[in-house]
């Protein structure tokens, strides 16, 4: 088993540019996650799904917009990069949505924005 | 102030010693505690699982103190390999979230 996959691994955008992280999981896990990492601040929740088909904010979703396309899948896309998105981003995955339960985490995408 | 504090280090300590660190946080709601570890420029990983009795893993024990609302991890006989960021985690069962700490750099030296 992969686990969490991301991919790209890096990645170089200029301001105004658009992406889209990719993000599979083959855990058969209902819930997955978004978070962005950066320097002092921790891992910070962009947006999640509980299950397949519903998709919540988190505590930084502005500028970013996610799909939950399948079980497996969960894609984070930046419409117009801007370089206060320069962060490693992490996509995470869990049985169930709830807090006691374990996220496994993938590689992380480190992005950058000039 | 922030949900989940920790000292960001670096803790710096030689091969064989014991460390210990805490991270305290300040809704008295939290049910749920973890430690997870980070090596750098990878993923966290989930370490344990941390228990109202306080629990123990090898050279690792987390004890909770839910009066004065911290949580700590001690190593014991400490490895090179123990070399890394430690993230305390801190869960709510009514909102389904957890919030991440950011976290205790660790370093061990020979």
């Amino acid at each position: 088993n992969a686990g969490v996959t991301q991919t790209p691994k890096f990645q170089v955008l200029k301001t105004g540019q658009s992406m889209t992280l990719q993000c599979a999981q083959d855990m058969n896990h209902n819930s997955m996650y978004w978070y962005r990492q950066d320097p002092g601040m921790g891992l910070r929740l962009i947006y999640y799904s509980a299950s397949e088909g519903t998709t919540d904010k988190g505590e930084v979703p502005n500028g970013y917009n996610v799909s939950r396309l399948n079980k497996r899948e969960f894609s984070l896309r930046l419409e117009s990069a801007a370089p206060s998105q320069t962060s490693v981003y992490f996509c995470a995955s869990s049985r169930l949505l709830a807090a006691q339960e374990t996220q496994y985490f993938g590689p992380g995408t480190r992005l950058l924005v000039l | 102030r922030k949900e989940v504090e920790q000292d960001p280090g670096p803790f710096n300590v030689p091969e064989g010693a014991t460390v210990a660190f805490n991270c305290t946080y300040s809704n008295s709601a939290s049910q749920s505690f973890f430690w997870y570890r980070q090596d750098c420029r990878k993923e966290p990983k989930l370490l344990m699982s941390v228990y109202s009795s306080g629990n123990e893993d090898g050279r690792f024990t987390a004890q909770l103190n839910r009066a004065s609302q911290y949580i700590s991890l001690l190593i014991r006989d400490s490895k090179l390999s123990d070399s890394a960021t430690y993230l305390c985690v801190v869960g709510y069962s009514s909102a389904s979230k957890i919030i991440f700490g950011s976290g205790t750099r660790l370093s061990i030296r020979p």
